[in-house]
C-alpha cells in the first residue's frame, strides 16, 4: 500500500530554475528518503532525513521534514537538463529499511 | 563496489515458460529485496530476504518464487505468468538491523514482457 502522495505529479521547468517537490505521508516514520529514477530504470538514493531532523542539504539538494504535518519537500536548486527524472519519496516506518513504502512520484522535466 | 547487478536487462517470455531473474551484490548487505514496478507507478515491494531467509512476502502469487542461495545472490523464478505481470522488476539490497537508518541500493532492473 502507498504511504506517500507526491505533488505535483509532473513539473516542467527551464534549466537554471529551482524545482520543488512535496511528499505527504500517513503514519509515523523512522526516516524519509528521496530517490531518483531515470527513464524507468533503477532508483538512485539521493538523501535520507531522520524523523528528528528538520532540514538536510546535499549539494544542490535541500530536504525538509515536518513530522507534525507529515510532509517533506525536496528542493533542487539551479536545475540542469540531467536532473530530468522521476523523483520518489520513500518512508521507513520500522527502521532498518525493510518496510519502506514509496510515494506516487513526481516526474520532473528540465528544459535546456 | 556499490553495485547491484541484475540479469537479464530485458526478458520476453510466453505464459507457459519458466524463466529466472538474477540479482547479485558484493557490498556485504544481508537484506535483499524484489520490487515490481508498473509503468508510471511507484515500486511495490514483493519479497524481503534477511540473512538469506525469506522474511517478508507481500502476498505475491505463487507463480513468483524467490530464492536466496547465498548472501550475494537473489533469484526470482517465474512460471506460468500472465500478461499483467509485465513490468520492471527491481532488485535492491541494504544493511540490516533494527532501528538503523539506511538506504537501499537498486539494480537497473529487468524489463519483463509476458506474451
Amino acid at each position: 500500500s502507498q504511504q506517500g502522495e507526491e505533488d505535483p505529479q509532473a513539473l516542467s521547468i527551464q534549466e537554471g530554475e529551482n524545482a520543488t517537490m512535496n511528499c505527504s505521508y500517513k503514519t509515523s516514520i523512522n526516516n524519509l528518503q528521496w530517490y531518483r529514477q531515470n527513464s524507468g530504470r533503477g532508483l538512485v538514493h539521493l538523501i535520507l532525513i531522520r524523523s528528528n531532523e528538520r532540514e538536510k542539504h546535499s549539494g544542490r539538494l535541500r530536504v525538509t521534514l515536518d513530522t507534525s504535518k507529515k510532509s517533506s519537500s525536496l528542493l533542487i536548486t539551479a536545475s540542469r537538463a540531467a536532473d530530468t527524472a522521476s523523483y520518489f519519496c520513500a518512508t521507513d516506518v520500522s527502521g532498518g529499511y525493510q518496510k519502506v513504502t514509496f510515494g506516487t512520484g513526481t516526474k520532473l522535466q528540465v528544459i535546456p | 563496489d556499490t553495485e547491484v547487478t541484475q540479469t537479464p536487462k530485458h526478458l520476453v517470455m510466453g505464459m507457459t515458460n519458466k524463466k529466472s531473474l538474477k540479482c547479485e551484490q558484493h557490498m556485504g548487505h544481508r537484506a535483499m529485496y524484489w520490487y515490481k514496478q508498473k509503468a508510471k507507478k511507484p515500486p511495490e515491494l514483493m519479497f524481503v530476504y534477511s540473512y538469506e531467509k525469506l522474511s517478508i512476502n507481500e502476498s505475491v502469487p505463487s507463480r513468483f518464487s524467490p530464492e536466496c542461495p547465498n548472501s550475494s545472490l537473489l533469484n526470482l523464478h517465474l512460471h506460468a505468468l500472465q500478461p499483467e505481470d509485465s513490468a520492471l522488476y527491481l532488485c535492491a539490497s541494504s544493511l540490516l538491523g533494527t532501528g538503523i537508518n539506511t538506504e537501499a541500493f537498486f539494480g537497473q532492473g529487468t524489463r519483463l514482457t509476458v506474451v
